[in-house]
């Protein structure tokens, strides 16, 4: 257990829809990125939120967006949703804000389905 | 762009043997890190090792090991005396100044009895 929870496990849904996916860091952790998984593109970087602040983006789509809350949770919306959104989400968190060495602690995912 | 590639989708290996997965990256930077993540079945994401690229002795960590080979981009993970338990997909990644971790598409590895 990594201690980095993200809810809920499985979500299905149908296109055109929106949906937040929810993610709770390490206790202490200030850091938040989030990552996609699927078949096609593999694992890919989309956001880092550190303390509130968006820290970096990476392959994130417009109809996707995020944020981290005061008490360092952080909601990853998607919304106008298409089959190929279907995949296995990921929120990570570290201690850091730019810490190239600082390990990444991974939640269990959350797994969507656009039917 | 960074890239990470791994030319191995899928590997095996007998029981306590060792196996090694290749990794190699492109990039233009001096100061970097490497990064071997595990996910088993779970699907969750774990930290197996990783490397300072301004380091030139190789990290190691228990059973696993990288043969860290700066000037050809290259990071291969070595696993000595295979366990059943390592059975997973490896992901080869990488980290530098935008602070993005760029994974590779990732190695199959399934450990034998």
């Amino acid at each position: 257990d990594s201690g980095v929870t993200q809810t809920p496990k499985h979500l299905i849904t149908a296109t055109g829809q929106r949906v937040t996916l929810r993610c709770s860091p390490r206790s202490g952790d200030l850091s938040v990125y989030w990552y996609q998984q699927s078949l096609d593109q593999g694992l890919q970087f989309l956001i880092q939120y550190y303390n509130g602040e968006e820290r970096a983006k990476g392959n994130i789509l417009e109809r996707f967006s995020a944020q981290q809350f005061p008490d360092l949770h952080s909601e990853l919306n998607l919304s106008s949703l298409e089959l190929g959104d279907s995949a296995l989400y990921f929120c990570a968190s570290s201690a850091a804000d730019r810490g190239l060495m600082d390990e990444q602690f991974f939640g269990p995912g959350t797994r969507l389905t656009v039917l | 762009a960074q890239t990470v590639t791994q030319s191995q989708p899928e590997m095996s290996v007998q029981e306590a043997e060792t196996v090694t997965l290749s990794c190699t990256y492109d990039t233009s930077e001096n100061n970097y890190y490497l990064f071997w993540y595990k996910q088993p079945p779970s699907r969750q994401m774990i930290l197996v090792i990783r490397q300072e690229a301004y380091k030139q002795q190789n990290a190691t960590e228990n059973r696993f090991s990288v043969n860290f080979q700066k000037a050809a981009k290259s990071f291969s993970l070595k696993i000595s005396d295979s366990q059943l338990g390592d059975t997973a997909m490896y992901f080869c990644a990488f980290i530098s100044s935008n602070y993005k971790l760029t994974f590779g598409k990732g190695t199959l590895l399934t450990v034998n009895p």
